[in-house]
């Protein structure tokens, strides 16, 4: 079965730079999440779409931005990059007009900033 | 606030039975999650519930009560390649996933 998919899978950044991350849903899912996870940490939300509209934000720094497409594959747009961003960025999407909310993660991409 | 609770380490001892427990304060309850996830690796999803008892999967069975406002996640036959971060998540009143900081299981032969 199709998953979903992001890429890269690794990123190396320096300080101040940007970076673009792109994420696949499964096909026929109408919401996309984007998550940070520092080491031994939990996931930490950063924002969600529906249906190519914004539908949640959390802790999303005000640097990044993210938007979903016409094909529902969404970009999670990173700027002036701090050593702090360092951390693995997951994708996810679900189904939720079928009344379900599993999440489905993404393999992640792996961004180091130096 | 908004909280979850889980034991950040838990050991057992391959071929045996874990549970662990979790426990959530949200506002509003549509659901809990329970996700696996290993080192480096994306979460992957094992359970959800979202009405009280317990649901069976295998080798793995999730129990909630919404009263309690606890759940736990029951891992039998334990096997080396259960060794990963066990990570409980509650849906909100928006459906906004709060996680949990995950436990770590390590399974010994």
């Amino acid at each position: 079965a199709a998953g979903v998919i992001q890429s890269p899978r690794h990123l190396i950044k320096e300080k101040r730079e940007t970076a673009t991350l792109k994420c696949y849903p499964i096909p026929r899912h109408d919401t996309v999440y984007w998550y940070q996870q520092g080491p031994g940490q939990d996931p930490q939300f950063l924002i969600s779409f529906y249906e190519k509209m914004q539908s949640d934000k959390g802790s999303i720094p005000d640097r990044f931005s993210a938007q979903q497409f016409s094909d529902y594959h969404s970009e999670l747009n990173m700027s002036s990059l701090e050593l702090g961003d360092s951390a693995l960025y997951f994708c996810a999407s679900s189904l939720e007009s079928g009344g379900t909310y599993e999440q489905y993660f993404g393999p992640g991409t792996r961004l180091t900033v130096t | 606030g908004q909280n979850i609770d889980q034991p950040t380490e838990m050991t057992a001892t391959e071929g045996a039975i874990v549970q662990i427990n979790c426990t959530y304060q949200t506002s509003g309850f549509n659901g809990l999650f329970w996700y696996q996830q290993h080192a480096g690796e994306a979460p992957t999803f094992l359970s959800y519930n979202v009405l009280d008892g317990l649901e069976e999967k295998g080798r793995f069975s999730s129990f909630l009560s919404r009263s309690k406002g606890y759940s736990y996640l029951l891992l039998k036959e334990l096997q080396m390649k259960d060794s990963a971060s066990y990570l409980c998540a509650a849906t909100d009143s928006n459906y906004q996933l709060i996680w949990g900081a995950g436990t770590k299981l390590i399974i010994k032969p």
